[in-house]
């Protein structure tokens, strides 16, 4: 099974300043590569799939990248809303398809 | 605009049986696979079944195969997931989500917790 590693664990951001988030597939998954946004309780969010295409109703300011092990989702000038748990997910290697642990994006 | 409603959640014992329903609404459901995903409390994401558009293909985890099973009834735009020999390590949200490959809805899902 393709395990996905995220990292940090947390992030603490200000408001307004970029937010870089990492995810790390154990094999090759190409661009089949997704990020989730999820507020407490709230269900998840599609904000990018194809690894770098932004889902309908995604900001400009949610960008994704990376293709093969390696991903990374930035988020360019942090608003309010954007404090979430953020989850990259596989569906290279599927099924199943698996998820990363999450990013906790806080407040600094 | 898509609407995916769960319903069925609730308190089992541990060797139980539940079924889940997921009320589709604002797509063409009969076109779309659909899943289930979960995500046990202060935990993260799960995925454990899905099922193609016109039912004939499901898909399980290793974790739940066998005792869960996936179904649709694409005249009542309606996902099911029955589960039995519910265990401890079942206690989740259970989520349905538009597709089996990445996941365009979900629903506001429906909570079962495992317990004695």
């Amino acid at each position: 099974e393709m395990v996905m590693t995220q990292s940090p664990a947390t992030l603490s951001v200000s408001p307004g300043e970029r937010a870089t988030l990492s995810c790390r597939a154990s094999q090759s998954v190409s661009s089949n590569l997704a990020w989730y946004q999820q507020k407490p309780g709230q269900a998840p969010r599609l904000l990018i799939y194809g690894a770098s295409t932004r889902a309908t109703g995604i900001p400009a300011r949610f960008s994704g990248s990376g293709s093969g092990t390696e991903f990374t989702l930035t988020i360019s000038s942090l608003q309010s809303e954007d404090f979430a748990v953020y989850y990259c997910q596989q569906y290279s290697n599927w099924p199943p398809v698996t998820f990363g642990g999450g990013t906790k994006v806080e407040i600094k | 605009e898509v609407q995916l409603l769960e319903s069925g959640g609730g308190l089992v014992q541990p060797g139980g049986s539940l079924r889940l329903s997921c009320a589709a609404s604002g797509f063409t459901f009969s076109s779309y696979a659909m899943s289930w995903v979960r995500q046990a409390p202060g935990k993260g994401l799960e995925w454990v079944s899905g099922i193609s558009g016109n039912g004939d293909n499901t898909y399980y985890a290793d974790s739940v195969r066998g005792r869960f099973s996936v179904s649709r009834d694409n005249s009542k735009n309606t996902l099911y997931l029955q589960m039995s020999s519910l265990r401890a390590g079942d206690t989740a949200v259970y989520y349905c989500a538009q597709g089996v490959m990445k996941f365009h809805s979900w629903g506001q899902g429906t909570l079962v917790p495992v317990s004695s």
